[in-house]
C-alpha cells in the first residue's frame, strides 16, 4: 500500500518568514495530493491540493509543488502569521481508491 | 460547499458498553465514506471504507466485529464501537465526497467525535 512520510515533525518560524513542509510517497500510481490544516480538537481543513498533471499550484500565501519523478511534494507558506500555527498533514491517494493516506503531521508554530 | 456532519462531538462511556457515531453528508450524496481514527499527537489512520448498500472494507488490523459500520443510505454512515475499552479512546473522524464522476471533489471531514472510555 501507499506510504507517506512527512518532515519535519515540528517547525518554528518567526512571523513573516516562510515555512516549508516536505512529503514523500511510495506508490507511483497516486495522483492526488491534498494538504490539510488541523487545529487542536478540530477537523482537518483542506488548504490546498494538487493533482499529478500539475507541477505547482498557488493560492495567495500558500503554494504546493509536486515532483512526480522523485515522488515528493512540498507545502510552502509565505509571510507566515500566528494564525497559521497548527498541525499540517500531507496526504496522497489514487483516484480509483479515493481514500487518503496521511503523513505523520507537522506542528507549525509561528512566533510573533 | 459540501458539509459533513458528525454526531456526537464527544462521548464518555463505561468500559464494555457500545457507542454509535453518525456521519451525515448534508448537501450531497456520498456513495463512499471513510472512517479515520486519530490518537493524540498522531496522524489520521484509515480504519475502514464505508460503501452504501454493501459491506465496509476494513484496513488491516482493524477488527470488523468490534467496529461495526453501516452505510444504509447515500447520506448516512454509522460507526459502532462495540464492547469499548479504554484503549479505544480516541478521536474518530469520518469523511466523504460525492461518488460517481465527481472524484475531483475534495474530501470533506466531519467535526470528529472524541471518545473516552472509562
Amino acid at each position: 500500500g501507499e506510504n507517506v512520510e512527512q518532515h519535519p515533525s515540528t517547525l518554528s518560524v518567526q512571523e513573516g518568514d516562510s515555512a516549508v513542509i516536505k512529503c514523500t510517497y511510495s506508490d507511483s500510481a497516486s495522483n492526488y495530493f491534498p494538504w490539510y490544516k488541523q487545529e487542536l480538537g478540530k477537523r482537518p481543513q483542506l488548504i490546498i491540493d494538487i493533482r499529478s498533471n500539475v507541477g505547482e499550484k498557488k493560492d495567495q500565501r500558500i503554494a504546493v509543488t509536486l515532483n512526480k519523478t522523485a515522488k515528493h511534494f512540498s507545502l510552502h507558506i509565505t509571510e507566515t502569521q500566528p494564525e497559521d500555527s497548527a498541525v499540517y498533514f500531507c496526504a496522497a491517494s489514487k483516484a480509483s481508491a479515493r481514500q487518503l493516506t496521511f503523513g505523520s503531521g507537522t506542528q507549525l508554530t509561528v512566533l510573533p | 460547499g459540501a458539509v459533513v456532519s458528525q454526531h456526537p462531538s464527544w462521548v464518555i462511556c463505561k468500559s464494555g458498553t457500545s457507542v454509535k457515531i453518525e456521519c451525515r453528508s448534508l448537501d450531497f450524496q456520498a456513495t463512499t465514506m471513510f472512517w479515520y481514527r486519530q490518537f493524540p499527537k498522531q496522524s489520521l489512520m484509515l480504519m475502514a471504507t464505508s460503501n452504501e448498500g454493501s459491506k465496509a472494507t476494513y484496513e488491516q488490523g482493524v477488527e470488523k466485529d468490534k467496529f461495526l459500520i453501516n452505510h444504509a443510505s447515500l447520506t448516512l454512515s454509522t460507526l459502532t464501537v462495540t464492547s469499548a475499552h479504554p484503549e479505544d479512546s480516541s478521536f474518530y473522524i469520518c469523511s466523504a465526497h460525492p461518488g460517481g464522476g465527481s472524484y475531483n471533489s475534495p474530501l470533506h471531514f466531519g467535526n470528529g467525535t472524541r471518545l473516552t472510555v472509562t
